[in-house]
């Protein structure tokens, strides 16, 4: 099994509905992360958090936001979606007590609004 | 603001080929610098980590090395394969663990 999933994988919606992507971890990891990617511009970070009750908001947290329900979970949502919010969406983990913090990847989200 | 480039974008190169793949940043104060593979529909896969005092680091036909005062790395893979075809991310962290990413580079080894 995968350490880390997100759900769903594909998603197609319209602009203006309310979106969520979930994140699980069975790493153990403290720290969760949620990027963007568009074509071209690598990936950019949108929020992240160290603990259960530590969120930040990354380089481009405007039009998200998230909720860190447990060690294990993380979820992202799109309050109103746009269409510039199409882009793939990935899901890391890392812990702090490791020399150096690699962060590991879920598989990503693909999410497409019309 | 740290910014991290990767040239070429898309890279052709018949199987055999050795492979040179460049990263450049704009801020030499960072902790490491890493190289990861994409594939399509699957995650980044961590490739090669080097720490902001070492010169290089090497894993099999992967060799990547680092000039932090130039803000360079390069990523070196020896004989390519078409298993090699996939996308690479070099990333830069810095404080807070933050990862900044370059745009990638495109890899299609031809058999």
């Amino acid at each position: 099994d995968a350490d880390v999933t997100q759900t769903p994988r594909n998603r197609i919606t319209k602009t203006g509905k309310r979106i969520m992507l979930e994140c699980s971890q069975t790493k153990g990891h403290d720290r969760m992360y949620w990027y963007r990617q568009d074509p071209g511009l690598g990936l950019r970070l949108i929020y992240y958090s160290f603990d259960v009750k530590d969120i930040n908001k990354g380089e481009i947290s405007d039009g998200y936001s998230v909720s860190r329900q447990a060690q294990a979970k993380f979820s992202l949502s799109l309050e109103s979606a746009i269409p510039n919010q199409t882009a793939l969406y990935f899901c890391a983990t890392s812990a702090p007590d490791r020399s150096p913090d690699t962060q590991y990847f879920g598989p990503g989200t693909r999410l497409t609004v019309l | 603001k740290q910014e991290v480039t990767q040239i070429p974008a898309a890279l052709s190169v018949p199987e055999g080929e050795n492979l040179v793949l460049n990263c450049s940043f704009t801020d030499s104060a960072i902790y490491n610098l890493q190289w990861f593979r994409q594939d399509p529909g699957k995650g980044l896969t961590s490739l090669l980590l080097i720490q902001s005092s070492q010169r290089e680091q090497t894993s099999g036909r992967l060799n990547a090395s680092l000039d932090k005062s130039s803000g360079r790395s390069t990523l070196y893979i020896a004989a390519s394969q078409p298993g090699d075809s996939a996308t690479y991310l070099c990333a830069v962290q810095a404080a807070g663990n933050k990862l900044t990413f370059g745009g990638g580079t495109r890899v299609l080894v031809k058999p």
